[in-house]
């Protein structure tokens, strides 16, 4: 079965410094990842995929995130973090074998909290 | 850019009550899902549609219901509500089933039963 873990509840961060949030995945094949912001009562917003190629993948707001596939991690990272991307963040996975369903199974979250 | 539309944002019920919950996908998106999200919790699935025919059916209780209609809209019903019903429900949508195409989330509807 897939599964997606997130093994940090919270990271905390100061303002200016990199980021990183974790994410590790259990999918047979070769699957299609994603990472997906959500701010208080809002929708999750689309941030970034890897589908195939450049294991760097950039994305939005400044986000990037690492494809390891030996390690089987997506690990989602940023340069520089700033106060206003304090939310919580969902890794997900679609096998690529789902063309006829293409759900996506999230992760726990993680909250992000950059202070000033 | 449209957005996918959820409505009503909030929603209150009683106990054993019904309730409907409306989704509008982006338009020329043929595919609709249906997520649940808990207090503190991820968004779990709870049923999918793609050309107004379920695709797939998550943890979603026999007690709900959804369809897509003939303009892709969708609508989630819910009966004999339950204090647990009580979470997030996000519609999604996205293009044609397209394996690497993410997910279009709307704002949610937040469901509370007392």
């Amino acid at each position: 079965a897939q599964s997606v873990a997130q093994p940090e509840d919270q990271v905390n961060v100061a303002e200016g410094n990199p980021l990183t949030v974790k994410c590790t995945y259990s999918v047979s094949g070769n699957p299609y990842l994603f990472w997906y912001v959500q701010y208080p009562n809002r929708g999750l917003q689309f941030l970034l995929k890897y589908i195939t190629g450049d294991n760097l993948v950039k994305g939005s707001y400044g986000f990037e995130a690492e494809f390891n596939k030996s390690q089987t991690s997506f690990h989602l990272k940023k340069p520089s973090a700033l106060v206003s991307d304090s939310a919580l963040y969902f890794c997900a996975v679609r096998d690529r074998g789902s063309g006829n369903t293409g759900k996506l199974i999230f992760g726990q979250g993680t909250t992000l909290q950059v202070k000033p | 850019a449209a957005g996918v539309i959820q409505s009503p944002r909030h929603l209150i019920k009683e106990k054993r009550e019904t309730a409907t919950l409306k989704c509008y996908p982006i338009p020329r998106h043929d595919t609709v899902y249906w997520y649940q999200q808990g207090p503190g919790q991820d968004p779990q699935f709870l049923i999918s549609f793609y050309e107004k025919m379920q695709s797939d059916k998550g943890s979603i209780p026999d007690r709900f219901s959804a369809q897509q209609f003939s303009d892709y809209h969708s609508e989630l019903n819910m009966s004999s509500l339950e204090l647990g019903d009580s979470a997030l429900y996000f519609c999604a949508s996205s293009p044609q089933r397209r394996d690497n195409s993410p997910l279009h989330f709307g704002n949610g509807t937040r469901l509370t039963v007392t």
